[in-house]
């Protein structure tokens, strides 16, 4: 069974831009958690996805949003980016929502802000 | 939400078990207790969950006390590949609408010494 990808795996963008990166869960897999990991903040939690509905949101500003399609398949957008921005992005799925799912979790994205 | 709490790191000599333990004690009922591995550069990978006693595959073992407020998780005969952070996670199970976060404290970082 594939396991989880994400899309693109590197990416350099500007400060004030956006950027969007792409997860696709392991099949059969409804529910998509993205997370952010730097080395000052470890991984951080950005927000979690089952059946196209947002389920709950970590604690980051509004210019981080994300989707989930029919598919299960999930993006996440960072708008007017900022230097602080620059992190490993993580996706992971799951069976269902709960602690008791194993998450697998994706390569990561590996964004740069100059 | 539950914190944990970790050693930042430990070492060790191959051949050797190593028990990492993680404090949590504002567990709730419902949570779950999950440890992940992150080795540098890729997402984490689940080792193991359990909610209560013990629990055993064939990679690691978890030990929870009776109170649930800590775990320790132990790697039979660590090798140089078991070199990674390992993180300590308190999820609730039956997360209500909105409610449900996994939150991924610093870990600790295991070095295996030759």
């Amino acid at each position: 069974k594939a396991g989880v990808t994400q899309t693109p795996r590197y990416l350099i963008k500007t400060r004030g831009q956006q950027v969007t990166l792409s997860c696709s869960p392991i099949s059969g897999h409804r529910s998509v958690s993205w997370y952010q990991q730097t080395p000052g903040q470890g991984l951080q939690f950005l927000f979690e996805y089952f059946s196209e509905t947002q389920r709950n949101k970590g604690n980051f500003p509004g210019r981080f949003s994300g989707r989930q399609f029919s598919n299960s398949r999930s993006e996440m957008n960072v708008s007017t980016l900022e230097l602080g921005d620059s992190a490993l992005y993580l996706c992971a799925s799951s069976l269902a929502v709960g602690s008791s799912y194993e998450q697998y979790f994706g390569p990561g994205t590996r964004l740069t802000v100059t | 939400l539950a914190k944990t709490t970790q050693p930042i790191s430990m070492d060790s000599y191959e051949g050797q078990e190593v028990n990492i333990t993680c404090s949590h004690n504002n567990i709730a009922t419902n949570d779950y207790i999950t440890w992940y591995q992150q080795f540098p550069s890729q997402g984490p990978r689940f080792i193991i969950q359990g909610y209560k006693t013990k629990v055993t595959n064939e990679v690691a073992s978890l030990f929870i006390p009776a109170d649930r407020k800590s775990s320790t998780l132990s790697l039979p005969r660590v090798s140089l590949s078991d070199t990674a952070v390992y993180y300590c996670l308190v999820g609730d199970m039956y997360p209500g609408a909105g409610s449900y976060q996994l939150t991924f404290g610093k870990g600790t970082k295991l070095s295996v010494i030759p």
